[in-house]
This record gives structure tokens, C-alpha cells and sequence, in this order.
């Protein structure tokens, strides 16, 4: 099993450019989850999908759009990129159910918007 | 609000010496806990879990403690090593929360050869 995969891996774009960031898992797991990263900081919640079919906004959604395509895959789109957006964005997947709290990340997709 | 957090942003030790990173929770309801390891580059990767029943689970290497009554999470890692350096994070899951975690700003582990 591959585990929690995404792409791009990098990706530099220029203000309000748009672009999707990609995110699948093979896991059969029903939550998915997209984070951002800023240096120095802990992990903040942007999106999130508890099931097929549903997406809720977590902490931080302004700016961003997401989708999620079937069990398996969940993506991100920002619109028009901001300076701002400039991030780490991870991606994650948990089964869902009391007692499968625990989520797997991806390797993350580093975002430059010029 | 309620947040998880950290007292020591970065720890420094030598190798073979046992590491202690500390983390405070307020949300008294949260009764699921999770330490992640970062190294550099790399998505966060799950160590080890708690839940509010216990107060200690043991992994290899590694120890998590729970003291419910400050609301104060512990991880321990025995005879550190090298491989052992990164970005070290808990998060907290409460009740009414369904699978959402929160997450601290996490703790920088250096070791030391």
C-alpha cells in the first residue's frame, strides 16, 4: 500500500494563477483531510470530507475549494493564489468510527506564490 | 478558545540520554491523544496514542503519559538517537469532535551526537 500519495511534490505559482492540489489514499478510509504548514507552526485544518459525498470547513477555509471525487481521492483548489497561500499543505485519511481517530499524512506539497 | 500547546519549542540532548517533550491541553473533553514525529521534508507520521481512560502506554522506545488532572500530555523517548531528530507534535481529539484533531505547534528535537 502506498499509503496517502500527492502531487505536485512542489509547485511555484504566480498571484492569481490557480491550480489543484491533488491527494489520494489506499486505505479504504473514509475522513480525508487537507492541512497547511507555515514555518514554525503546528498544522491547521483548511478542509475537511467525514465521508463520500460531504466536505465541511475546518480552521483556516478562505481561498480555498475542495472536492472530493470518490472514496479514494480528495482535492484542493485555490482559486487565485495569494502570497499568503505560500505553504506546506498536507494532505491526510482516517477510518471513521469511535476509536479510529488516528489520521496518516501524506508527504506534503510545497506551494511558493510569487 | 481551547488549544493544545507546548512549553519548550526546542530540546536539546545528547545521545543515549532519554528525552521528555512536554504538552498542555485545556479542553477538558478531549479523551484521544496522539503524538506525530516530523523529520525535515517529510508528512507528519504517528508515534503513539493515548486515550483518556489510561494514564501510560508504552511503545518501543517510547512513552506517552497522561495526567488528567493538569491536563498535561508527555512523550518519552529512552535512549535517543540520532534518527530520533525532528519536529515532534500532539494533537487532541475531543468528544463532540467526530475524527478532527487539533494539533500543538510542536517541539524540536536535537540530538546531539
Amino acid at each position: 500500500n502506498a499509503g496517502v500519495t500527492q502531487t505536485p511534490k512542489f509547485q511555484v505559482l504566480k498571484t492569481g494563477q490557480s491550480m489543484t492540489l491533488q491527494c489520494a489514499q489506499d486505505m479504504n478510509h473514509n475522513s480525508m483531510y487537507w492541512y497547511r504548514q507555515d514555518p514554525g507552526m503546528g498544522l491547521r485544518l483548511i478542509y475537511y470530507s467525514a465521508s463520500e459525498g460531504t466536505t465541511d470547513k475546518g480552521e483556516v477555509p478562505n481561498g480555498y475549494n475542495v472536492s472530493r471525487l470518490n472514496k479514494r481521492e480528495f482535492s484542493l483548489r485555490l482559486e487565485s493564489a495569494a502570497p499568503s497561500q505560500t505553504s506546506v499543505y498536507f494532505c491526510a485519511s482516517s477510518p471513521k468510527g469511535i476509536g479510529q481517530e488516528t489520521q496518516y499524512f501524506g508527504p506534503g506539497t510545497r506551494l511558493l506564490v510569487l | 478558545g481551547e488549544s493544545v500547546g507546548l512549553h519548550l519549542p526546542t530540546l536539546s540532548v545528547q545521545e543515549g540520554d532519554n528525552s521528555i517533550i512536554n504538552c498542555a491541553y485545556s479542553n477538558s473533553a478531549s479523551d484521544y491523544f496522539i503524538w506525530y514525529k516530523q523529520e525535515s521534508g517529510k508528512g507528519p507520521q504517528f508515534i503513539i496514542d493515548i486515550r483518556s481512560n489510561m494514564d501510560k502506554r508504552q511503545g518501543q522506545r517510547v512513552t506517552v503519559l497522561l495526567n488528567k488532572t493538569v491536563k498535561h500530555l508527555s512523550l518519552q523517548i529512552a535512549a535517543t538517537q540520532p534518527g530520533d531528530s525532528a519536529v515532534y507534535f500532539c494533537a487532541e481529539n475531543y468528544n463532540n469532535a467526530g475524527n478532527m484533531l487539533t494539533f500543538g505547534g510542536g517541539t524540536r528535537l536535537m540530538v546531539k551526537p
